[in-house]
């Protein structure tokens, strides 16, 4: 299994530009989740899904869409990129919504100019 | 806002040593976990210790959980250089019985282990 993974690795955006991240994992959890870590914050849930075609907003989801239209895959789009979304971008999975630990992807380190 | 709060900051330990973490939240909770992040990569799951256990063992790692309190603590026996990490912890907020998954973190401890 190659767990959780995300693409691209890193990326650097002009204020404006829009982009999708990349998050597939083949465990076939029914949770998945987007975080975003930056410097001295931990991290923080930007939005969640609980099975294929149920999305829900976390903490910080303002500028950012999400969909899930198959169990393996949960892009993460940004529609108009601005400077206060740099940051490192985390997806994780679950086998169900809750009491159970989530396994993490490696990241996507993100810049926006 | 930050569900857990986590102390110290920062530990600096020489190898052989204990090493212990604390977290304090402000809700309940339906679990807490443990997470450890290598510097630059994704995070990994340490240990899960639910509402009604207190303490909680895996190789070296040792969990406790007073509810009463709102805190849990992290103890690494036998540290070695390889622990040299940032650790987390995470809430699993009980929203009325129920369990979304909906983890929130503290800020982190950076343990750094010296040979």
């Amino acid at each position: 299994n190659a767990g959780v993974t995300q693409t691209p690795k890193f990326q650097v955006l002009k204020t404006g530009q829009s982009m999708t991240l990349q998050c597939a994992q083949d465990m076939n959890h029914e949770y998945m989740s987007w975080y975003r870590q930056d410097p001295g914050m931990g991290l923080r849930l930007i939005h969640y899904s609980v099975g294929a075609g149920i999305t829900d907003q976390g903490e910080v989801p303002n500028g950012y869409n999400v969909s899930r239209s198959t169990t393996e895959d949960f892009p993460l789009r940004l529609l108009s990129a601005a400077p206060s979304q740099t940051s490192v971008y985390f997806c994780a999975s679950s086998y169900s919504r809750g009491g159970n630990e989530q396994f993490f992807g490696p990241g996507t380190r993100l810049t926006v100019l | 806002s930050q569900q857990g709060e986590e102390d110290p900051q920062a530990l600096s330990i020489q190898e052989g040593e204990n090493a212990t973490m604390n977290c304090s939240y402000k809700t309940s909770i339906n679990n807490l976990q443990w997470y450890r992040q290598n510097s630059g990569r994704g995070l990994v799951h340490l240990i899960l210790i639910r509402s009604n256990e207190r303490e909680k063992h895996s190789g070296r790692l040792r969990v406790t959980l007073d509810t009463s309190k709102k805190s849990s603590s992290l103890l690494i026996t036998a540290s070695r250089a390889a622990d040299t990490a940032s650790y987390f912890c995470a809430t699993d907020v009980n929203a009325g019985g129920t369990s979304y998954g909906k983890l929130t973190f503290g800020q982190g401890t950076i343990l750094t282990v010296h040979p």
